[in-house]
């Protein structure tokens, strides 16, 4: 079965302070791709980046950074020097390749709420 | 990447009755999908919409609750039927091929 999880439902920080918000996945498949999304609070969906399963290649843009382990199944997002405006729900999701449906597997979801 | 529009961005409904949300994509796409949004929670596949075929129905959703329709390549429609208080959600719509996916803004609708 595939499954993503999101083990931390909440996480508040203060403004600048660093956060990692983790991400767990499962499948047995050896071919995938994995996303992060923002939710802001207007809804829409911000996609942050997809990661495939080939490519552990850790990835920096900004003050967001990904470390992607798949000895650990783990998919992690790091803010670092967080901000207000980084206040949001995060998902992180699981795309299996290949795949005839497109189908997104998301996990619970991470509030970040950073306090200035 | 694909620029995705919603219409009605939200909606106030009354038990019972029926409401239909538009989708629009600035280019052609294969496949569209349709997800859901409960309160709180994270986000669900309803189906998959297929240009000129009948769209694909995950588990837990059916064609008579949430009738969809792909007219062409880059619209579609999701109608919730005989709304419940449970079907208070935001739905969006998602377009993509493997490895990319985007979503639209989302339509939020409270049925009372």
């Amino acid at each position: 079965a595939q499954k993503v999880t999101q083990a931390q439902t909440e996480i508040s920080v203060v403004e600048k302070e660093d956060v990692t918000l983790d991400c767990v996945y499962e499948t047995r498949d050896t071919t995938y791709y994995l996303f992060w999304y923002k939710q802001p609070p207007s809804g829409e969906l911000v996609f942050l980046i997809r990661r495939n399963s080939f490519d552990e290649q850790n990835e920096i843009s900004g003050r967001y950074s990904w470390n992607f382990q798949k000895s650990t199944s783990s998919f992690n997002f790091t803010i670092t020097a967080s901000q207000v405006v980084d206040s949001a729900v995060y998902f992180c999701a699981l795309h299996l390749r290949p795949s005839n449906t497109g189908k997104l597997i998301f996990g619970q979801g991470t509030t970040l709420q950073v306090k200035p | 990447s694909a620029v995705i529009s919603q219409k009605p961005s939200r909606d106030i409904c009354q038990r019972g009755t029926s409401l239909t949300i538009q989708c629009q994509v600035d280019s052609q796409v294969t496949m569209m999908f349709w997800y859901r949004q409960q309160p709180g929670q994270s986000l669900t596949l309803i189906a998959t919409a297929n240009q000129g075929s009948e769209a694909t129905y995950e588990s837990g959703f059916v064609i008579d609750k949430f009738p969809i329709s792909r007219p062409n390549l880059t619209f579609s429609t999701l109608t919730v039927s005989n709304m419940s208080p449970e079907d208070s959600s935001i739905y969006l719509c998602s377009v993509g091929s493997t490895g990319e996916q985007y979503f639209g803004p989302g339509t939020r609708l409270t049925v009372t």
